[in-house]
């Protein structure tokens, strides 16, 4: 079965730099959630998107965005990316709001 | 957290062993989901309680779940080392966002 893809897996960048995160959901869920886990942390919820519009927004820093596209994938962007920003950040899909599946990650590293 | 509390936060044991981890949540709850994520991977959905259940079972995992303490525990029978791995309890908003503990760290010794 299809699952959520993740793009790139891996991501270096150095200070203040920009990154884009690429997710593209499951065929036919109309829901996108993004959530990033530092180190040794749990996930923490940053935004979600249904039917292309936002729908809810979590401790999303201002220097990050996000958008789902016509084709319901999403990206999020970060700019002036910071130390702390390094983390695990998965991107979910669901068709019920309720189960989400989840997609490998995009492990981001700012030197 | 913004979940609550899982404990404990490490357990070791032997394969073949029963593994008991508890949540404890601070807010009513429309279901409480289980998940599952191996060293630095994707989050694998397990199982999923509503407010009106109280027990439910799939393969060796029996998830319970107390509304009057706000709390619920995974237990997973016979584990094996494959189970090895951090499990997190979550709670669900109206908007399906998740709010996840701090996770369990699982580990079976073969």
């Amino acid at each position: 079965a299809a699952g959520v893809i993740q793009s790139p897996r891996h991501l270096i960048k150095e200070k203040r730099e920009t990154a884009t995160l690429k997710c593209y959901p499951i065929p036919r869920h109309d829901t996108v959630y993004w959530y990033q886990q530092g180190p040794g942390q749990d996930p923490q919820f940053l935004i979600s998107f249904y039917e292309k519009m936002q729908s809810d927004k979590g401790s999303i820093p201002d220097r990050f965005s996000a958008q789902q596209f016509s084709d319901y994938h999403s990206e999020l962007n970060m700019s002036s990316l910071e130390l702390g920003d390094s983390a695990l950040y998965f991107c979910a899909s669901s068709s019920t709001r309720t189960e989400q599946f989840f997609g490998p990650g995009t492990r981001l590293t700012v030197l | 957290s913004q979940q609550g509390e899982e404990d404990p936060q490490a357990l070791s044991i032997q394969e073949g062993e029963n593994a008991t981890m508890n949540c404890s949540y601070k807010t009513s709850i429309n279901n409480l989901q289980w998940y599952r994520q191996n060293s630095g991977r994707g989050l694998v959905h397990l199982i999923l309680i509503r407010s009106n259940e109280r027990e439910k079972h799939s393969g060796r995992l029996r998830v319970t779940l107390d509304t009057s303490k706000k709390s619920s525990s995974l237990l997973i029978t016979a584990s094996r080392a494959a189970d090895t791995a951090s499990y997190f309890c979550s709670r669900g908003s109206t908007l399906g966002r998740l709010y996840f503990g701090r996770g369990t760290q699982l580990t079976v010794w073969p």
